[in-house]
């Protein structure tokens, strides 16, 4: 069984950096392109960003939001995907989840439950 | 940047059938899948390609594409059907896009 879980949300005041982690399980994580998407309070889906597997190039794209503050890393010996966010601004809250994606459809096939990242002073 | 028009909210009676649209620029060129999304939960894949169903989803969820819409149709609807509902493409300008969400209720 497939199974993705984020962790090390929490609270950071507003100009601070914080990592949050997504741990897979049940899949060949190193063949598996990953992504990035939050939710905030209320609102609805946002793509964070996402990174290819090294054998597609290892790849990653930011939505413009995020682009030169967070940086999207994978360690495929750890089964690991991470998100390093800098430069933290209140808008950042929300919960970020990873998700797989598939290489050829696209789709968000298996989604972790998410992890709430609060910037506040 | 790519933008998906989605409904705010759709109401159906139940076991009646629900429509939900997602409006973008020849949105018919791209694949389109479909999320469902309960309170306090990750979204769900319903259907991916336009019109692909994941195994374990009920045959009642079906979707269509073509030209500027998108659709994901919920026959015989259920209770247990309410939820925001997602639609999402990829966009080679802007990455990933997803709707704006519609909130379905079941009368």
């Amino acid at each position: 069984e497939v199974q993705l879980v984020e962790s090390g949300g929490g609270l950071v005041k507003p100009g601070g950096s914080l990592r949050v982690s997504c741990a897979a399980s049940g899949i060949a994580f190193r063949n598996a392109w990953m992504n990035w998407v939050r939710q905030a309070p209320g609102k609805g889906l946002e793509w964070v960003g996402r990174i290819k597997t090294k054998a597609d190039g290892g790849t990653i794209d930011y939505a413009a939001p995020v682009k030169g503050r967070f940086t999207i890393s994978r360690d495929d010996s750890k089964n690991t995907l991470y998100l390093q966010m800098n430069s933290l601004k209140s808008e950042d809250t929300a919960v970020y989840y990873c998700s797989i994606v598939g290489a050829v459809t696209g789709k968000l096939g298996n989604w972790g439950p998410g992890t709430l990242v609060i910037v506040s002073s | 940047s790519y933008e998906l028009t989605q409904p705010l909210s759709v109401s159906v009676a139940l076991g009646q059938t629900a429509r939900i649209t997602c409006g973008a620029d020849d949105i018919g060129d791209k694949n389109v899948h479909w999320y469902q999304q309960k309170p306090g939960q990750a979204p769900v894949l319903v259907i991916f390609r336009d019109n692909n169903r994941p195994s374990e989803i009920p045959d009642r969820f079906s979707g269509s594409n073509s030209g500027y819409t998108a659709t994901l149709t919920i026959s015989r609807a259920q209770a247990g059907d309410e939820a925001d509902y997602y639609c999402h493409v990829w966009d080679s300008n802007s990455g990933d896009v997803f709707g704006t969400g519609t909130k379905v209720t079941v009368l």
